[in-house]
């Protein structure tokens, strides 16, 4: 079965780092993009970026360039996003996601999702 | 302000057929590329629907459906059920002189009445 476990709940102050990660089993990691979505509170999903594990390819959206850092670690099969510097406004849930072959594929399986609160 | 439009809310009562509609431009679906489908139960990460604007993943049942036609496509269910009730999302690529990337739509809500 293939599947993608994400790391728990953080709770962090702004100002913070963080790494979250996503780990892959059940398929060949290195052969297929993972892509991460954020959803804010109530809002919906937002696409962040993508990574192709086997040679760490990556591409950003346009509103999260230079605001997050989308690694892989293909030797345990694990994805990650992190933060240098926190912002309340991180507050989110995000997902982690297979994506398939290419860049333009949809979004299967889903990890379960990690939330990340940020509060003084 | 996302790039693929979708209606805030749409409502039917059990039994009856809805469709979401998925508007985009030139730029994503108008130019070619796939629309794809998920359905997020409160409190659940999406589950994808559609993929390849009308293909269901297995376990999907066929009461749902998918099509595109030109810059948009849609999302129809069938025989609406109470479990149905959930947020529902377009997805597809954007490729601009500002860069190629995935596109989500704003997410319809669906109440079943």
């Amino acid at each position: 079965e293939v599947q993608l476990v994400q790391s728990g709940a953080e709770v962090k102050k702004p100002g913070e780092s963080l790494k979250i990660s996503c780990k892959g089993s059940g398929y060949s990691f290195t052969s297929y993009w993972i892509g991460w979505v954020r959803q804010m509170p109530g809002k919906g999903l937002e696409w962040m970026g993508i990574i192709y594990p086997g040679d760490s390819d990556t591409r950003y959206s346009p509103s999260f360039q230079g605001q997050v850092t989308i690694s892989a670690d293909k030797s345990i099969s694990t994805a990650y996003l992190q933060w240098s510097s926190l912002k309340a406004s991180d507050t989110a849930m995000y997902y982690c996601a297979s994506v398939g072959a290419t860049t333009r594929g949809w979004f299967d399986p889903w990890g379960q999702g990690t939330l990340v609160t940020v509060s003084s | 302000q996302s790039v693929l439009t979708q209606p805030p809310s749409v409502s039917g009562a059990p039994g009856q057929r809805v469709t979401i509609s998925c508007t985009g431009s030139s730029s994503n679906i108008g130019a070619g590329y796939d629309v794809h489908w998920y359905q997020q139960l409160p409190g659940t990460a999406p589950k994808l629907l559609i993929y390849g604007n009308s293909n269901r993943p297995s376990g999907v049942p066929d009461r749902f459906s998918g099509s595109k036609s030109g810059t948009s496509a849609s999302l129809a269910i069938t025989g609406l059920q109470a479990e149905d009730e959930a947020d529902y999302y377009c997805q597809s690529y954007d490729s601009s002189l500002s860069g190629s990337h995935v596109v989500f739509g704003g997410g319809t809500k669906l109440t079943v009445l």
